[in-house]
């Protein structure tokens, strides 16, 4: 049992580069987020899916797009990589939220932008 | 809209002492608070949640609506225990989960 997988693991971009972070989860979850983590700042909602075909913006979505064609598949995209990007992602999954439900985060995405 | 506040970004202890994370939250309606917590190299998993009333590694957390707080205790810290603490919140049945700006705990032999 995978759980949620990110790839890649570390990634480096110049300026203006594009990029799809991968999240896959097999344990047929319908809600799915992608989270940013910074210094001092937690973790940051980006966007999230609460189902397949369903997408929504989280706290901080500029500069990133989602979509979500399939349950097990949330790929995050960069469409023009920003230095302020640098960061590291994170995927989670959860059955929902709300009580009784665990959010199952994978191992994390370093990404450095120059 | 809903905000989480943990005031302390680094707490230093000795094993064996008491340790207590601080979590501040605002939100009007019926939240649902957690602690995550993220050891060093591992991904980052549920320790507790208020629901629950559970006690998780020794480490407890009581709701208290009238201050808005969710504080993080254990009496007795271990150098296990030294990671990245999270306190999160949602609304009942909600579709975002807010977290706080984390503390590093650090147990010292």
């Amino acid at each position: 049992n995978a759980g949620v997988t990110q790839t890649p693991k570390f990634q480096v971009l110049k300026t203006g580069q594009s990029m799809t972070l991968q999240c896959a989860q097999d344990m047929n979850h319908e809600y799915m987020s992608w989270y940013r983590q910074d210094p001092g700042m937690g973790l940051r909602l980006i966007h999230y899916s609460v189902g397949a075909g369903i997408t929504d913006q989280g706290e901080v979505p500029n500069g990133y797009n989602v979509s979500r064609s399939t349950t097990e598949d949330f790929p995050l995209r960069l469409l023009s990589a920003a230095p302020s990007q640098t960061s590291v992602y994170f995927c989670a999954s959860s059955r929902g939220l709300g009580s009784g439900n665990t959010i199952y985060f994978g191992e994390g995405s370093w990404l450095t932008v120059v | 809209a809903q905000r989480v506040t943990q005031p302390e970004k680094l707490l230093s202890v000795f094993k064996g002492a008491p340790v207590e994370l601080k979590c501040n939250y605002s939100y009007s309606g019926s939240p649902e608070l957690f602690w995550y917590v993220q050891y060093s190299r591992q991904r980052l998993q549920l320790l507790l949640r208020h629901i629950s009333r559970e006690s998780i590694k020794g480490f407890t957390a009581d709701l208290n609506k009238g201050e808005t707080s969710f504080h993080l205790k254990k009496p007795f810290a271990q150098e296990e225990d030294s990671a990245m603490y999270y306190c999160a919140l949602t609304e009942a049945a909600g579709n975002k989960l807010t977290f706080g700006g984390g503390t590093r705990v650090l147990v010292k032999p």
